[in-house]
């Protein structure tokens, strides 16, 4: 079975950093890509990041491209979603997605982690 | 505001049919498969309808999908309590190089 564990939220001022994991099991991590949505308090669903299996391509969303980096370690079968500058509009619920080719949709959903941006 | 354009509210009688619809353009969904998922409350989505028809194991055949042109729906058959839920499309976009999801649309139960 596909799991998928966010770790690493919680409450940080404006401008401030936070490193946000991803821990996966129940399937061979590296052929999977991983993409993180969002989800602002009372709103819909946003894309924020995307990256490959092994690690080589990634893509972001607008809104915060240049302050967040994504990246992935397949040992550990973890990916890490690094954010910095942060802005009261980037608190929200951070889901960790697995998409399979079999759908070629966001498939398997983590249970998410709140990160809130407050002074 | 949304990419994808859905209405926020629908609702329906027990056993009724519920269409929602998702509006794009044409580097969206007039290129490339709808997705739709939904949401409980306080809960993480859910995939419901893969490849604009396809539905995953385990998602009942009350669920559909459609494409035509630079639109997508979804159809609720049979509509049941526990359908009550927030339901979204999804596609990727060719020229923002992201996927990009609709507004969301709460349906009710009456």
């Amino acid at each position: 079975e596909v799991q998928l564990v966010e770790s690493g939220g919680g409450s940080v001022q404006p401008g401030g950093s936070l490193r946000l994991s991803c821990s996966a099991s129940g399937f061979t991590f590296r052929s999977l890509a991983i993409h993180w949505v969002r989800q602002a308090p009372g709103k819909g669903l946003k894309y924020v990041s995307s990256i490959s299996g092994d690690g080589g391509s990634t893509s972001y969303g607008d809104s915060v491209k240049g302050r967040l980096t994504i990246s992935r370690d397949n040992s550990k079968n973890t990916v890490f979603l690094h954010m910095t500058s942060l802005r009261g509009e980037d608190t929200a619920v951070y889901y960790c997605v697995a998409m399979t080719t079999t759908t070629g949709g966001f498939e398997n959903w983590g249970q998410g982690i709140l990160v809130t941006v407050s002074s | 505001q949304s990419v994808l354009t859905q209405p926020p509210s629908a609702s329906g009688t027990p056993g009724q049919r519920v269409t929602i619809s998702c509006s794009g353009t044409s580097s969206n969904i007039g290129t490339n498969f709808v997705y739709w998922y939904h949401q409980l409350p306080g809960t993480a989505p859910k995939l419901l309808i893969f490849r604009n028809t396809q539905r995953p194991s385990g998602v009942p055949d009350r669920f559909s999908g459609s494409k035509s042109g630079t639109s997508g729906s979804l159809g609720i058959s049979g509509l049941r309590p526990e359908d009550e839920a927030d339901y979204y499309c999804a596609v990727w976009d060719d020229r923002m190089n992201v996927w990009v999801f609709g507004g969301g649309t709460k349906v009710t139960v009456l």
